[in-house]
């Protein structure tokens, strides 16, 4: 699986979009952007993944070069309870499942 | 709330000690995860079962043993504990049936904290 690159960390004002960036340059063709996300010491939570389309869910959206080769997690309209570790993960979708290979994640602070 | 259960939420033990911790997957998950999380080496996959049977092998050291039995739920042995054992245990589930299909996402129980003293 490839391997992903992430800001360590980054703020964001309540009621504003927080814009998470992820680099994953050597990601191939039938690996997918999976985001999770961490609100301390809970499990993981996922939030949202795609193959090559943007893709929006009740939770944020997500934006993948045509290139592939980065991704941009947005949270359209960020409250506190979205302060979180943020992981960008880049896996192959297997029809019998496959680890998940976290990296630091992004900490996102959201602030009043 | 995601669905997937864990016991206990807490376990306090000592070295040399054994312990089980008890995941229970969403309805109809095939696949459980285990994943370890600890202060120095972050969140780290462990093992995958998929309907009974191991299927995949990460960082898990010799003396960890899971299975998973045949109503779906799983259970973590972990023996002679050593203190660098303490750590957030978290299971994981997942459909699993289609490949490039929405259903692989995992969903995470809310884990259990090991605390070996």
């Amino acid at each position: 699986d490839a391997k992903t690159t992430q800001p360590t960390s980054m703020d964001c004002a309540e009621g504003r979009a927080a814009n998470l960036p992820c680099n994953h340059s050597t990601i191939s063709g039938n690996e997918y952007v999976y985001w999770y996300r961490q609100i301390h010491s809970q499990g993981p939570q996922y939030i949202i993944h795609g193959l090559k389309n943007n893709e929006t869910n009740e939770m944020a959206s997500l934006i993948i070069t045509e290139d592939r080769k980065s991704s941009t997690l947005i949270l359209p309209h960020a409250t506190l309870r979205d302060t979180a570790v943020y992981y960008c993960i880049v896996r192959r979708s297997y029809n019998q499942g496959g680890k998940l290979i976290f990296g630091q994640g992004t900490e996102l602070s959201v602030k009043p | 709330d995601s669905g997937v259960t864990q016991t206990p939420k807490h376990l306090i033990t000592a070295t040399g000690q054994r312990v089980t911790l008890r995941c229970s997957p969403r309805s109809g998950d095939l696949s459980v995860y285990w994943y370890q999380q600890s202060l120095d080496q972050g969140l780290q996959f462990l093992i995958q079962y998929y309907n009974g049977e191991e299927r995949a092998k990460g960082n898990i050291l010799e003396r960890f043993s899971a299975q998973q039995f045949p109503d779906l739920h799983s259970e973590l042995n972990l023996s002679s504990l050593e203190l660098g054992d303490s750590a957030l245990y978290f299971c994981a589930s997942s459909v699993d049936r289609l490949a490039g299909s929405s259903y692989n996402e995992q969903f995470f129980g809310p884990g259990t904290r090991l605390t070996v003293l």
